[in-house]
């Protein structure tokens, strides 16, 4: 089975500019979650949806970051505009509700944000 | 207080030792523990997890949760080469989705 996939893997784009990020969840999976990644603050969780729905958005730094999840299978990450404080790793996770209450996320390759 | 904690690390281990990795949480509701592994450039990947006190084994791996003292940790034996890399702790409170991470120990097993 496919495991979580992300695009791009690699994005640069000047300060300004706008960046949509791209995430499939594993197939069945009924949670997504976007995740941010640094040296200094290491991963924090910027919002997650359960049914397509966002159910914490209390992660997204600031207004600039708006995420979507139009369906079961997709979902995007926007910054718009862009600082160079946003080059980071994004990633996207998924997973789902379990019978014995133990929730493990899967993660995706990552999108690397460099804004120059 | 940081709501979950481990020591940053490098922890050095000879190849064939056994590498023992930590990890203390603030919150006591949490039910949920995991484990996962992250090596250099690439995403963090499920290892381990655990949600009963005491310990639960795969392979080389035995994580330990103990609720009382609001600790858990992963034992590596007959450490590899290969299982150098970063090792994420993350707690989840139980009812909800939501886990948060530590930062993270940085294992070097060395040949």
């Amino acid at each position: 089975d496919a495991g979580v996939i992300q695009s791009p893997r690699h994005e640069v784009t000047e300060m300004g500019q706008e960046v949509t990020l791209r995430c499939k969840p594993i197939s069945g999976h009924d949670y997504l979650f976007w995740y941010r990644q640094t040296m200094m603050r290491g991963l924090e969780l910027l919002i997650y949806f359960n049914n397509n729905v966002p159910i914490d958005d209390s992660g997204m730094p600031e207004d600039r970051f708006s995420a979507k999840m139009p369906n079961a299978s997709f979902s995007t990450l926007k910054i718009q505009p862009s600082e160079p404080r946003d080059s980071a790793v994004y990633f996207c996770a998924s997973s789902t509700t379990p019978g014995q209450g133990i929730y493990e996320q899967y993660f995706g390759p990552g999108t690397r944000l460099t804004v120059t | 207080q940081k709501e979950v904690e481990q020591n940053s690390g490098p922890l050095s281990v000879p190849e064939g030792a056994i590498a023992s990795l930590n990890c203390t949480y603030s919150d006591r509701v949490s039910q949920s523990f995991f484990w996962y592994r992250q090596y250099s450039g690439k995403s963090p990947e499920l290892i381990m997890s655990i949600y009963s006190n005491g310990d639960k084994e795969d392979g080389r791996f035995t994580a330990q949760l103990n609720k009382a003292s609001q600790y858990v940790s992963l034992l590596i034996r007959d450490s590899q080469p290969s299982d150098s890399a970063t090792y994420l702790c993350a707690v989840n409170a139980g009812g909800y989705q939501k886990v948060t991470f530590g930062t993270g120990t940085k294992l070097q097993v060395i040949p």
